[in-house]
């Protein structure tokens, strides 16, 4: 246990829908950031919170938005989903605001799958 | 184009032999970290790099920085089959706060 909390593990949606992926970051970390992962291109960084701040912005669609909540869980909303958006969600929390020595704690992610 | 790439994508060998993987750049960073992912779950950290030439161990891998600490390479030495998964290198961003990862190594350890 990475101490890093996603729910859920699974979800499969039909296009068109809405769905909310959640994260809770590791006791004590205030940056959390989330990754999209699917097998042609990799690893895609979405967006990242610190302390309740927007602090950097990636390649995130209009139609996907975050926030994190004064108790630091964040969420992920996907809206008007379509066939290309499924992919593995990752969450991943820091102590810090800025990349350092000590990484990302990862959570296990959420398999989205829009049918 | 990929600020990150890794090399070779894909790797199957037998238990007991060595393996090198790579991660190369034409950007100067001034750290670089190597993660591991295993199937259904997120990247765990492994090994933070800093140090151009730098060479750290970790049982039986080792993690080395290019002088000019724009590449990395990880050896395995006698490799398991626990050892294997998915190789991720990255880096931070620098100007700005996210990490950004290589596509990987995946890597199979036949038994």
């Amino acid at each position: 246990d990475s101490g890093v909390t996603q729910t859920p593990k699974h979800l499969i949606t039909a296009t068109g829908q809405r769905v909310t992926l959640r994260c809770s970051p590791r006791s004590g970390d205030l940056s959390v950031y989330w990754y999209q992962q699917s097998l042609d291109q990799g690893l895609q960084f979405l967006i990242q919170y610190y302390n309740g701040e927007e602090r950097a912005k990636g390649n995130i669609l209009e139609r996907f938005s975050a926030q994190q909540f004064p108790d630091l869980h964040s969420e992920l909303n996907l809206s008007s989903l379509e066939l290309g958006d499924s992919a593995l969600y990752f969450c991943a929390s820091s102590v810090e605001a800025r990349p350092s020595n000590y990484g990302y704690t990862f959570g296990s992610g959420t398999r989205l799958t829009v049918v | 184009t990929q600020l990150l790439e890794q090399s070779p994508q894909f790797l199957s060998i037998q238990e007991g032999e060595n393996l090198t993987v790579y991660c190369n750049s034409s950007s100067v960073f001034s750290s670089l970290q190597w993660y591991r992912q295993e199937p259904g779950e997120g990247p765990v950290l492994l090994v933070t790099v800093v140090t151009g030439g730098e060479v750290k161990k970790l049982k039986r891998l080792t993690f080395q920085f290019g002088d000019a600490r724009k590449d990395s390479s990880l050896h395995i030495t006698a490799a398991q089959p626990g050892d294997t998964g998915l190789y991720l290198c990255a880096v931070g961003g620098n100007r700005d706060d996210k990490i950004i990862f290589g596509k990987g190594t995946r890597l199979h350890i036949l038994p």
